[in-house]
């Protein structure tokens, strides 16, 4: 089981909806990712975020907003999304996202549908 | 590209097989790791070979590294139907925190 808690698994939203998905995770971790993953494809790299603090934003559309409230959970606000944002969202952590090895531990994801 | 690529795509077997995947990168390392991606799931960490390191195992697994010609490979040795999944590498660039993942490959462990 995987030690990083996503929520919902399966979220299906209108283009004018505003939803979120979240992110937990209890390993003491200082680094949360969002990435996305189209089918057949490999995860990319949305938002970094190391000590609560945004460290990378990969040129994400504002339509994407994240958020960490505290070390242990990572939201990502969805509002104004295009069906070509329909993909699985991935959720990741690992130790401190600068100085470590960097082995993610990622949750199970979102699937989201933009209709 | 930063990305790493793997080799083949594709790749069908029967149990007992071995099957052996390859990675190839463009730009210098801090590591390389090795994910699994059971379909519609997130992804598991399988093991992380460090710069410095040329091969290592864990159970099944081996690595190996040759950072001269900037080329992995991942070897399962006695496939079970279980191993049937996705499976990507993805490489820490030197001094870059963002962890690239190549296209992937799928693997199709046949009972």
């Amino acid at each position: 089981d995987t030690e990083v808690t996503q929520t919902p698994k399966h979220l299906v939203m209108g283009m004018t909806n505003k939803k979120s998905l979240k992110c937990e995770q209890h390993m003491g971790h200082r680094a949360m990712y969002w990435y996305k993953q189209k089918a057949k494809k490999p995860p990319e790299l949305m938002f970094v975020y190391s000590y609560e603090k945004l460290s990378i934003n990969e040129s994400v559309p504002s339509r994407f907003s994240p958020e960490c409230p505290n070390s242990s959970l990572l939201n990502l606000h969805l509002h104004a999304l295009q069906p070509e944002d329909s993909a699985l969202y991935l959720c990741a952590s690992s130790q401190d996202g600068q100085g470590d090895t960097g082995e993610l531990f990622f949750g199970e994801g979102s699937r989201l549908t933009v209709l | 590209s930063q990305q790493g690529e793997e080799d083949p795509q594709a790749l069908s077997i029967q149990e007992g097989e071995n099957a052996t995947m390859n990675c190839s990168y463009k730009t210098s390392i801090n590591n390389l790791q090795w994910y699994r991606q059971n379909s519609g799931r997130g992804l598991v960490h399988l093991i992380l070979i460090r710069s410095n390191e040329r091969e290592k195992h864990s159970g099944r697994l081996r690595v190996t590294l040759d950072t001269s010609k900037k080329s992995s490979s991942l070897l399962i040795t006695a496939s079970r139907a279980a191993d049937t999944a996705s499976y990507f590498c993805a490489i820490r660039p030197y001094g870059n925190n963002r962890l690239a993942f190549g296209k992937g490959n799928q693997v199709v462990v046949i009972p």
